[in-house]
């Protein structure tokens, strides 16, 4: 079967750094994408990690490892605006595959 | 350029009836996803669509269905509704088909069923 496991929540102050892990296990696996979703709103894209390495964009970085099964969304210079919920999702045959999610809480 | 846009925003129905939901897609894209979004489900994949043909389908039962028409629009249908079909039902588009590196979600159709 496909799934995929990350934390439900994590709290972090303003101005820290936090990183949200993600293991999957899946077949036929393509890349790792991110989707961050504010309550009430629609997920947007972050990122996309097909290749080991990390990828960075602006405060944004996301890590992917294949033979680990493993990736990582790393949020720097938290803002209390990044409070949301953050989804890694697997590319699997042609589907997109969603964890349950982790609720970040940004304290001032 | 337009966001996705999802028709309508709500929607309340009985159990028994059934419903359809609309997506417009960005324009350009010529895949449409659908998501459906529940608290203890999460965010599940139901079905993708290019070039008017079904590519991808999730794990859901018959009563759901979908169509992709020539301008790329999409429609999903779910007949004979149950009280869990009640979720958040989202529509992404993206320019290929089966590539999950960036979709752009529309709001949402909040369906209850009563």
């Amino acid at each position: 079967g496909q799934s995929l496991e990350q934390p439900s929540e994590v709290t972090a102050v303003e101005g820290a750094i936090v990183q949200i892990n993600c293991t999957y296990q899946t077949s036929g696996f393509y890349g790792l994408s991110w989707y961050q979703q504010h309550d009430g709103g629609a997920p947007t894209f972050l990122s996309y990690n097909a290749l080991d390495g990390l990828e960075e964009t602006g405060r944004f970085s996301s890590f992917l490892s294949r033979s680990d099964s493993y990736g990582y969304l790393l949020l720097q210079e938290l803002q209390m605006k990044d409070s949301a919920s953050y989804f890694c999702a697997v590319i699997s045959r042609g589907k997109l595959i969603f964890g349950q999610g982790t609720e970040l809480s940004v304290k001032p | 350029k337009a966001g996705v846009t999802q028709t309508p925003r709500y929607l309340i129905k009985t159990r028994g009836q059934q419903v359809t939901l609309s997506c417009s897609p960005i324009s350009g894209h010529r895949s449409v996803s659908w998501y459906q979004q529940t608290p203890g489900q999460g965010l599940q994949f139901l079905f993708e669509y290019f070039s008017e043909t079904q590519r991808n389908k999730g794990n859901f039962p018959g009563r759901f269905s979908g169509r992709q028409f020539s301008n790329s629009r999409s429609e999903m249908n779910v007949s004979t509704l149950e009280l869990g079909d009640s979720a958040l039902y989202l529509c992404a588009s993206s320019l290929n088909e089966g590539r999950g590196d960036e979709q752009y979600f529309g709001p949402g159709t909040r369906l209850t069923v009563t």
